[in-house]
């Protein structure tokens, strides 16, 4: 089963610190790798993705570096405040059906940022 | 204001219950989706489907039943054959390659 791992389980963080959150995958095929972000009790939300012809993609503080030949990308949070407390999902896919695109998550990181 | 409503919020069912979610969506998108999502867990594909009338299983379809009659709608059910269906479900639609999630609900059973 394709499968994507993901660390750590949990991580906290001061505000003002960097927060790193790293994902590995298996299938070559993967071709497009999205982050989520999930607050309790609520659907996630898309917060940034790549795709493996690039080795960083930065939006605001949120940046997903890449390491194709690792099979490895991880999402770093810059000066994390206590609003970015959620639990943080990688993704990988590279199969497309039709119009649908099937996704493997990781297990997710439950990130608090303490204030 | 355009996206995913999913109904209820939160649904007790008793044991051999049958229980039946509902997914909407008004963003004109082709392909929508159903996971689950248990503690600790990342989501996990139920089902999911390109256009109106196909759909396809996904990694834990057992116990579980789809239709899709509408391009806008894409109800889940939820049968007693699920031998541990309390969890955390979630509906999502997309186009190309982003996924957008509804609220979710909540299944609990008693």
């Amino acid at each position: 089963q394709q499968q994507v791992k993901q660390s750590p389980q949990s991580l906290i963080v001061q505000k003002g610190g960097i927060s790193i959150i790293n994902c590995a995958y298996e299938n070559t095929a993967f071709d497009y790798f999205p982050w989520y972000q999930q607050f309790p009790g609520k659907g996630p939300a898309l917060l940034i993705a790549i795709r493996p012809d690039v080795s960083e993609k930065k939006e605001g503080r949120f940046t997903i570096s890449f390491n194709k030949s690792a099979k490895q990308f991880s999402l770093h949070i810059m000066d994390s405040q206590p609003g970015d407390s959620a639990t943080y999902f990688c993704a990988a896919s590279g199969d497309y059906s039709g119009s649908a695109r099937q996704l493997t998550f990781g297990s997710g990181t439950q990130l608090t940022v303490l204030p | 204001d355009g996206g995913i409503t999913q109904s209820p919020k939160y649904l007790f069912r008793k044991e051999g219950q049958n229980v039946t979610l509902s997914c909407e969506q008004n963003l004109n998108h082709d392909a929508m989706y159903w996971y689950r999502q248990d503690p600790g867990q990342g989501l996990r594909l139920i089902y999911y489907s390109q256009i109106v009338n196909d759909f396809q299983k996904g990694d834990i379809a057992e116990g579980y039943s789809v239709s899709r009659e509408k391009k806008e709608s894409f109800p889940l059910t939820v049968t007693s054959a699920q031998k541990n269906p309390t969890a955390f479900y979630l509906c999502a639609s997309s186009r190309l390659n982003e996924q957008f999630f509804g609220p979710g609900t909540r299944l609990t059973v008693l």
